[in-house]
C-alpha cells in the first residue's frame, strides 16, 4: 500500500538557518503530494502541494519539488524564522481518492 | 478560509462509558469528512471516511461497532467511541473535504482520556 517516510525529529535550528526536511514515499500510480503544518494548539493547515512529477509547490518561503525518479518531496526553506516552529507532516493522496496517508511528522523548533 | 471546528476540545471519561465528538464545517458544506487518530509523537492514522447520508467507510483494523460515525448533515459528522477503554485514549482529528478547493480542511482535534 501507499506509505510516507519522513525525516526523524525533532529538528532544532537557529533563526535564518537553512531548513530541509526529507520526505520519501511509496505509492502505486501517480499520487499528489502535500506538506501540512500544525502550529501549537491549532489544526493541520495545508502548506503546499504538488500534483504531478517535477511540479514545485511553494508557500511562505517554503518549497518542495515532486521528484518521481527518487520518490521524494523534500521540504526546504532558505531562512527560517522563530514563527516557523511547528510540526510538519508530509502526506500523499493517490488513485483519485481524497484519502491522505501521512508521514510521522517532524517537530521543528527555531531558536532566536 | 474554510473553517472546521471540533467539540469538545478535550474530554475525560470513565472506562465503559461512551463519548461523542462533533466535527462541523462552519462556512462550507462537506459531503465527505474524515476521522483520524493520532498517538503521541506519531502520525495521523485514517480511521474512516464519513459520507453524508450514507454509511461510513472504515479502514482496515478499525472496529466499526466501537467507533460509530454519523454524517447526518452537510456540516456535521460525529464520532462516538462506545464502551471506551484506556487504550482508546488518543487525539482524534477530523477533516472536511471542500471540493471547490480540492482540499481537506482540518479541525483542531479532540483529546480523549479514558480513566
Amino acid at each position: 500500500g501507499n506509505s510516507v517516510t519522513q525525516m526523524e525529529g525533532p529538528v532544532t535550528l537557529s533563526e535564518e538557518a537553512f531548513l530541509t526536511i526529507n520526505c520519501t514515499y511509496t505509492a502505486t500510480g501517480y499520487p499528489s503530494l502535500f506538506w501540512y503544518v500544525q502550529y501549537p494548539g491549532e489544526g493541520l493547515q495545508l502548506l503546499l502541494k504538488a500534483t504531478k512529477a517535477d511540479d514545485k509547490g511553494s508557500n511562505k518561503g517554503f518549497e518542495a519539488t515532486y521528484r518521481k525518479e527518487t520518490t521524494s518531496f523534500h521540504l526546504e526553506k532558505g531562512s527560517v524564522q522563530v514563527s516557523d516552529s511547528a510540526v510538519y507532516f508530509c502526506a500523499l493522496s493517490g488513485g483519485g481518492a481524497q484519502k491522505l496517508v501521512f508521514g510521522q511528522g517532524t517537530r521543528l523548533t527555531i531558536n532566536p | 478560509g474554510a473553517v472546521v471546528s471540533q467539540h469538545p476540545s478535550w474530554v475525560i471519561c470513565k472506562s465503559g462509558t461512551s463519548v461523542k465528538i462533533e466535527c462541523r464545517s462552519l462556512d462550507f458544506q462537506a459531503t465527505t469528512m474524515f476521522w483520524y487518530r493520532q498517538f503521541p509523537k506519531q502520525s495521523l492514522m485514517l480511521m474512516a471516511t464519513s459520507n453524508e447520508g450514507s454509511k461510513a467507510t472504515y479502514e482496515q483494523g478499525v472496529e466499526k461497532d466501537k467507533f460509530l460515525i454519523n454524517h447526518a448533515s452537510l456540516t456535521l459528522s460525529t464520532l462516538t467511541v462506545t464502551s471506551a477503554h484506556p487504550e482508546d485514549s488518543s487525539f482524534y482529528i477530523c477533516s472536511a473535504w471542500l471540493a471547490a478547493y480540492n482540499e481537506q480542511f482540518f479541525g483542531p482535534g479532540t483529546r480523549l482520556t479514558v480513566l
